[in-house]
């Protein structure tokens, strides 16, 4: 069968709080990064992306922060709600190439 | 409007017998990747194509197989599966030179 799995991080908010999700990133040459959401048994999902040279990204309920300096990208949702339970990955994309690479995910879980 | 679609979506094989997972796109994007995506774990990347130009990672294992016939077509072959290689495969594409990937819904690999 399958290996066991490694476990995620995991962040439990209450619904109506604000989530903030973190991530390290690997490689000073990535100039994309980019927030996934998957849910169960589905592929990933976009919600955000960044380009290295803006600090602030903002989309409906979601801001993306990227300090480059300590290499660290952060997810930020606002008013949490039930359905934005699920495990969300960073990926970053150095730069010229066509490849994504994957940060370990963080569960988020939304608790009534 | 499926985008990305993956057939099938659980697909159960037995030890050491061929399976072939297929992927298609309407987007007409260059890129098509396949990921392997272990339970609680990162989506890792096995290979990915740039047009008809195959892109192997140096860990994918020569078990791990692909065919592109055409844009909008893109096979995953396993040619002897093993215990260790059931997991979720998702597809991926993407335009040229622009990071955002749009994922399929994935298969579930059960090894039997």
């Amino acid at each position: 069968g399958e290996s066991v799995g490694l476990h995620l991080p995991t962040l439990s908010v209450q619904e109506g709080d604000n989530s903030i999700i973190n991530c390290a990133y690997s490689n000073s040459a990535s100039d994309y990064f980019i927030w996934y959401k998957q849910e169960s048994g589905k592929g990933p999902q976009f919600i955000i992306d960044i380009r290295s040279n803006m600090d602030k990204r903002q989309g409906q309920r979601v801001t993306v922060l990227l300090n480059k300096t300590v290499k660290h990208l952060s997810l930020q949702i606002a008013a949490t709600q039930p359905g934005d339970s699920a495990v969300y990955f960073c990926a970053e994309g150095p730069y010229n190439t066509d490849k994504l690479i994957f940060g370990t995910g963080t569960r988020l879980q939304v608790f009534p | 409007d499926a985008m990305v679609i993956q057939n099938p979506r659980y697909q159960v094989t037995q030890f050491g017998k061929p399976v072939t997972l297929s992927c298609s796109q309407t987007l007409n994007h260059n890129v098509m990747y396949w990921y392997q995506q272990k339970s609680s774990q990162a989506p890792k990347l096995l290979f990915h194509y740039y047009d008809k130009d195959f892109n192997n990672e140096a860990d994918t294992p020569d078990n791990f197989q692909s065919r592109r016939p055409n844009t909008s077509f893109c096979f995953l072959d396993i040619r002897s599966p093993g215990l260790g290689d059931a997991a979720m495969y998702l597809c991926a594409t993407s335009r040229v030179r622009e990071s955002e990937q749009y994922f399929g819904p994935g298969t579930r690999l059960t090894v039997t």
